[in-house]
């Protein structure tokens, strides 16, 4: 089953941020975090493989709930360059990445 | 250089015939995937190899035919398109235990398959 992804759409002002989050019915072994721009392919952002991990990349970091079965993606300071769509990707039984409904995000001026 | 490469990007044709897309990757991955993105975005796995061996098939149906011809490759040939096959199908690749090990997707830039 696919991992629901809250929420669905957020529009920003630049410097806002942002908080996306992927929640699963199944108990999760990893969690990815990827980035798609309008026509083209998704990109690899982070992977968290243990609960309580919290990982950052830039202005962009992520934590994993093992036992909530939940990863949240948090956008801080968000720039034009941040828009796009983002999907968490999840693993239950291993190597198979489930990816979720994902979150349109827009940044303004 | 591409990492990922996929041909062709755009594919428009007509319900019934039969096409092919293919893939390549040069990041000595060892395992690659297939993935279809419908209208509404949803990214869906289809098919996963690990060195030319089948390890993954999600329900497709069975006119959707992948093929591993060396690790490099991973090719998906569809026959009898139809209508609702209209959709991105995304190639991608990983170090092996992409999902549970410390590594990502590399994806390629996609296919638009029309079919009218």
């Amino acid at each position: 089953q696919q991992p629901v992804q809250s929420p669905q759409a957020v529009i920003l002002r630049e410097g806002e941020d942002a908080v996306i989050n992927c929640s699963s019915s199944k108990a999760l072994y990893s969690v990815h975090w990827y980035r798609q721009k309008h026509g083209e392919a998704p990109v690899f952002l982070m992977i968290l493989l243990k609960g309580g991990e919290q990982k950052g990349h830039e202005k962009i970091s992520a934590s994993f709930n093992e036992k909530k079965q939940q990863s949240s993606l948090y956008l801080t300071a968000s720039q034009l360059s941040y828009s796009g769509t983002y999907f968490c990707g999840t693993d239950s039984k291993g190597n198979k990445l489930t990816f979720g409904t994902g979150t349109q995000l827009k940044v303004e001026l | 250089d591409t990492a990922v490469s996929q041909t062709p990007k755009y594919l428009v044709t007509q319900m019934g015939n039969d096409k092919s897309i293919k893939c390549e990757q040069n990041l000595g991955h060892d395992t690659m995937y297939w993935y279809k993105q419908d209208s509404k975005k949803f990214l869906k796995i289809m098919f996963s190899y690990n060195n030319k061996e089948l390890i993954i098939n999600e329900t497709v149906p069975n006119r959707f035919s992948p093929k591993s011809p060396d690790k490099a490759h991973l090719n998906l040939h569809i026959n009898s398109l139809e209508l609702g096959d209209s959709a991105v199908y995304f190639c991608a690749s990983s170090r092996l235990g992409g999902a549970k090990g410390n590594y990502g997707y590399t994806f390629g830039s996609g296919t638009r398959l029309t079919v009218v």
